[in-house]
Order: structure tokens, then C-alpha cells, then sequence
């Protein structure tokens, strides 16, 4: 059984502060790390797909890196706005094929005006 | 809009009634995918679907869980006999092959 999970399972960051959280997954069997941002009422929004060790990958504010010999992600949020207030979840996939994603339970993520 | 769309939204019903909800698959989306989200938990897998054939059902899926995709399109998730326990958002997601999955927004599922 794959066991993702996630740290904290909420954080409040006054807005403009940076933010960074956690992912960790095991480290065998590795075939890839995702990111969903999922804003109340809204779909789950996929943020990164990440594959190699080392990777970084950067959306605007948001960026994440991988370790996949240690097993963890992090994400990180630069200068909080109010819409980055979301739930973010991150998910790895059981198989290479990339069908069965087992979620961690997510960092629910609150913006400070 | 072109994403994935799910219906209804929100659903109540009283225990011991059957619910069935819907998902539309981005079009050229071959593949569809059932996800359970209890509170304060992740999603869990339940199904997928590759074109019409289901290929993989998590054991979350008891017999009272039935879905199909008859025509390699939109989906359905039939729960007969709903039971409080069940109350939980249902997630559909699509993706091409083994790409990134795209969902929809979900349908909340509330048994009194």
C-alpha cells in the first residue's frame, strides 16, 4: 500500500509571506509526483507532474521540488495572495501506467489580508 | 467549457435510496476515473475506465457500487441502498493514455 502524506495539514500565512510545505511518498518503486491546487467549489486544478530527482518545476509563484532518493516534495508559494487560499494536495500514481493516484490528505492553505 | 463536468453538484437523499451520478470526460479523453473523498481525508481511488472497459476496481467498491461507461464516453456511478457511510464528495477525473488526469468539480453526496 502506498502512503503519501502530507505536512502541516493547515497553515495561515499573512499575505505577502512566502509558504512551504511537504510531501513525502516512499522512496522504491517511484514513478512520479503530482500537485493539485483545489479552491472551494472548484475542480481540483493539477499544478506539476514531477519524474526525475532533482527536478524543480515553477508556475508563476509557485514552485516544487523532488527528491525522490529521500522520498519528499515541497512546495513553495512566494509573496501569499488571498486566491492562493486552497487546499493543495499532492498524489502519486501506484504503477508506471499512471491510473491509480493515492493522494496524501493535503495542506489546507489560508491567506492573511 | 471544455473540462470535465459532473452532475448533479450536490445530491441529499435518505438512506436505502438508490443515487446515480454522472461525469463528461474532456472529449478526446480516453480514459475516466472515479475518486472518493471522505472528510478530512485525500482522494481515494475507486474505478477506472479505459475507453468502455472498466480495467480496475478498488475494493472501497463494494457490491452496492456499480459504474459504467457504455459508449467510451460519459460515465455513471450508481450506489444502490445508499448508507450514511457513503456520504462523501465523488470525484471524476479524464486523461489521454497515461497523461495527467484533468477532474471535474465533484459531486457532494449527502445520505440522511
Amino acid at each position: 500500500i502506498l502512503n503519501v502524506e502530507q505536512s502541516p495539514q493547515s497553515l495561515h500565512v499573512q499575505e505577502g509571506d512566502s509558504t512551504n510545505f511537504t510531501c513525502s511518498f516512499p522512496s522504491s518503486n517511484f514513478y512520479a509526483l503530482h500537485w493539485y491546487r483545489w479552491e472551494t467549489a472548484k475542480s481540483p486544478e493539477a499544478l506539476f507532474v514531477m519524474t526525475l530527482n532533482g527536478d524543480e518545476k515553477k508556475k508563476g509563484r509557485i514552485s516544487a521540488t523532488l527528491n525522490t532518493k529521500e522520498g519528499y516534495s515541497y512546495l513553495y508559494i512566494k509573496g501569499s495572495q488571498p486566491e492562493d487560499s486552497a487546499t493543495y494536495l499532492c498524489a502519486s500514481p501506484t504503477n508506471f501506467g499512471n491510473e491509480k493516484l493515492t493522494f496524501g490528505t493535503g495542506t489546507r492553505l489560508t491567506i492573511i489580508p | 467549457d471544455t473540462g470535465v463536468s459532473q452532475d448533479p453538484r450536490h445530491k441529499i437523499t435518505k438512506r436505502g435510496q438508490n443515487v446515480t451520478f454522472r461525469c463528461d470526460p474532456i472529449s478526446e479523453h480516453n480514459r475516466l476515473y472515479w475518486y472518493r473523498q471522505t472528510l478530512g481525508q485525500g482522494p481515494e481511488f475507486l474505478t477506472y475506465f479505459q475507453n468502455e472497459a472498466q480495467l480496475e476496481k478498488s475494493r472501497l467498491l463494494s457490491d452496492r457500487f456499480s459504474a459504467e461507461r457504455p459508449k467510451g464516453s460519459f460515465s455513471t456511478l450508481e450506489i444502490q441502498r445508499t448508507e450514511q457511510g457513503d456520504s462523501a464528495m465523488y470525484l471524476c477525473a479524464s486523461s489521454f493514455d497515461s497523461y495527467e488526469q484533468y477532474f471535474g468539480p465533484g459531486t457532494r453526496l449527502t445520505v440522511t
